[in-house]
């Protein structure tokens, strides 16, 4: 089966980096993508890396290593908006099922 | 360009009774999921719907039950509820094609309350 292990809570300041971390174990292994979800929302889609090292889309960024079975996600200029749960799953298998890790919840404070 | 629709929003039943849920994926997108989120937990796999079949299915015993339609929406069945069953049920879309960017885009989601 496939297992993903991510800090349940991480707290930074508005402005600061941070990094959320995620491993993994899976067979059949696709790619790592990360999602959103504020309070009573739905996930929202972040990133996704298929192959190793860093991809950037404005303030976020993520990073891959697929030897390490590792990824980080990267939260850059911090802003209170930020503040949400972030989750990372894994795309394995034939058709690509997506296993979600059970999430951080990331608290930005003034 | 409508997103990821589901209905209802919100739903109360009680232990034993049959409960529907609706979704109609994002335009474009062939390919429905269901998962399961309960509180503080990250969404759980329930099955995928493509090309009107069960491609593939999570450990959720046979009370779940689905089916997409030729417009590609689909409906979620869980039959028997229980207790545990409640929790907020999520769809999300995309595009079958395996080789492809496997991006969800996910509805509002239902929150289900069993009584």
């Amino acid at each position: 089966g496939q297992s993903l292990e991510q800090p349940s809570e991480v707290t930074a300041v508005e402005g600061a980096i941070v990094q959320i971390n995620c491993t993994y174990q899976t067979s059949g292994f696709y790619g790592l993508s990360w999602y959103q979800q504020h309070d009573g929302g739905a996930p929202t889609f972040l990133s996704y890396n298929a192959l190793d090292g860093l991809e950037e889309t404005g303030r976020f960024s993520s990073f891959l290593s697929r030897s390490d079975s590792y990824g980080y996600l990267l939260l850059q200029e911090l802003q209170m908006k930020d503040s949400a749960s972030y989750f990372c799953a894994v795309s394995s298998g034939g058709y690509q099922k997506v296993t979600f890790g059970t999430g951080t919840k990331l608290q930005v404070i003034p | 360009d409508a997103g990821v629709t589901q209905s209802p929003t919100h739903l109360i039943k009680t232990r034993g009774q049959q409960v529907t849920l609706r979704c109609s994926p994002k335009s474009g997108h062939d390919t429905v999921s269901w998962y399961q989120q309960a509180l503080g937990q990250g969404p759980q796999f329930i099955f995928q719907y493509y090309e009107e079949e069960e491609r593939q299915r999570g450990n959720f015993p046979d009370r779940f039950s689905g089916h997409q339609f030729p417009n590609y929406s689909s409906e979620l069945n869980v039959n028997a509820l229980l207790l545990g069953d409640s929790a907020l049920y999520l769809c999300a879309s995309s595009l079958g094609r395996v080789l492809a960017k496997n991006i969800q885009y996910f509805g509002a989601g239902t929150r289900l309350s069993v009584l």
